[in-house]
């Protein structure tokens, strides 16, 4: 199965400033159609989570232009601009290249200094 | 505007069984394939199970094969997780979790609010 690490494990912020949490794959996440099935998810206390970023760097309906991911091959980030207090929750990573199994980070939680 | 409602957890004994439920809305959801992905207190995120829009393709996490059985009722918008020999470590947050269409590998988009399963004596 597909490792996905991701780093930090706590990232506490200042409100306005950047963000930028890491995520590795075990193997190269480019699927044989050439897209990579690498998504970034938010889960805020106490809620689902919800999809914020879709094959790297596609930002879902609805979510805030400060988030955007980029990366390649085995290499991944999601970066928020200018942190707002509602940002406030766990971020996972998850690939779909190699599955079954669907497999996701560890999680990064995003608090406020 | 999607919604997945899901239903069922409580609080069982180890070796016990259960039956999930989770009725979806706002989509067509027999146009869609689904999965199950858990999350245990405090913990991070485990997928299920997987189950195509017709049935036909279905797969499980080693840690739950022989043990828990996904289905789908097309006519009622439902999918199903039948959860049978549970253990402590099945303890967890059961979500019902849309693929988007049209996804050539393994995808979510959607997820519901969730139902607790407790396994414990």
């Amino acid at each position: 199965d597909v490792v996905m690490s991701q780093s930090p494990l706590s990232l506490p912020v200042t409100l306005g400033q950047p963000a930028s949490i890491s995520c590795r794959s075990s193997q190269s996440l480019v699927y044989t159609d050439g897209n990579t099935y690498l998504n970034w998810f938010q889960q805020r206390p106490g809620q689902s989570p919800r999809r914020l970023i879709y094959r790297v760097s596609n930002r879902d309906s609805g979510v805030p232009d400060r988030f955007s991911g980029s990366g390649s091959g085995t290499d991944f980030t999601l970066n928020i601009s200018r942190v707002e207090a509602e940002d406030v929750g766990v971020y996972y990573c998850m690939q779909g290249t190699h599955w079954p199994p669907l497999t996701f980070g560890g999680g990064t939680k995003l608090e406020i200094k | 505007e999607v919604q997945l409602v899901e239903s069922g957890g409580d609080l069982v004994q180890p070796g016990g069984s259960l039956r999930l439920s989770c009725a979806a809305s706002g989509f067509p959801f027999s146009s869609y394939s689904m999965n199950w992905v858990r999350q245990a207190p405090g913990r991070g995120l485990e997928w299920v199970s997987y189950i195509s829009s017709s049935s036909r393709t279905i797969y499980y996490a080693d840690s739950v094969k022989g043990r828990f059985t996904i289905s789908r009722d097309n006519a009622r918008n439902s999918l199903y997780l039948q959860v049978n020999s549970l253990r402590a470590e099945d303890t967890a947050v059961y979500y019902c979790v849309r693929v988007p269409r049209f996804s050539a590998a393994g995808a979510a988009d959607y997820w519901g609010r969730g139902t607790l399963i407790t396994v414990s004596s």
